[in-house]
């Protein structure tokens, strides 16, 4: 069966140090990719998406950077963070012929 | 641009009501729609979802969901709530193109009490 593996769960960070959040994908090939973020739980706001290695796509201009350097890993990252950045960010992939999302525990960060 | 609206922030019932979640979806071609559940600092769990075939949907938990397509509508519901089915729900549309992008609403919040 597809397992995703979303870490780490809770991160602190200061305004201006980077970021690094990893996603892997188990049972699956060739995945569709998502990263979302989640502000005040509710409405989820997708960032970044991935239809295979390399091609990474924007939803919106940001501070923020997503890589794909192997087929069922995707890696959300960012050079200097801001306050805004918080927020609740969940990855996630597709079946493209099924088409539910199947989602991440979620990563938590805060900037202070 | 497709687009879907959950015009409720938050739905109340007593356990062994009958409930609905509210969806409306707007769409160019055929709407893929879908319903997922999400409990406090958890991801977003699939429940059910809408691509062709019976208007009625049934998915996990006892929920189903009915797709109306004069009405642009896919409101989710379930016969007799639990209060373990308090959680945020969300409608989504999904773009058949375009790497298959799921559009989410704002969410509901559903509370159940005893």
């Amino acid at each position: 069966s597809q397992t995703i593996h979303q870490w780490p769960a809770t991160l602190v960070q200061p305004v201006g140090s980077p970021l690094s959040l990893e996603c892997t994908v188990e049972g699956t090939s060739n995945p569709n990719l998502y990263w979302y973020r989640q502000a005040a739980g509710r409405g989820l706001q997708l960032l970044f998406y991935s239809v295979g290695i390399g091609q990474i796509s924007s939803e919106v201009p940001q501070n923020l950077s997503a890589s794909r350097p192997q087929d069922r890993q995707f890696i959300l990252s960012s050079k200097k963070l801001l306050l805004s950045d918080s927020g609740f960010y969940l990855c996630a992939w597709s079946d493209y012929y099924t088409g539910e999302l199947f989602f991440g525990e979620g990563s938590r960060l805060t900037v202070l | 641009a497709q687009s879907v609206a959950q015009p409720e922030d938050q739905v109340n019932v007593a356990e062994g009501n009958p409930l609905t979640v509210k969806c409306t979806y707007s769409v160019s071609g055929n709407p893929y729609l879908f319903w997922y559940v999400q409990y406090p600092n958890r991801g977003l769990q699939f429940l059910l979802k809408y691509i062709t075939g019976d208007n009625l949907v049934k998915g996990s938990y006892g929920f189903e969901a009915e797709f109306n397509k004069s009405q642009t509508s896919f409101h989710l519901k379930k016969p007799s709530a639990l209060v373990s089915d308090s959680a945020l729900y969300f409608c989504a549309v999904r773009d058949t193109a375009n790497a298959g992008k799921s559009t989410f609403g704002d969410g509901t919040t559903l509370t159940v009490k005893p």
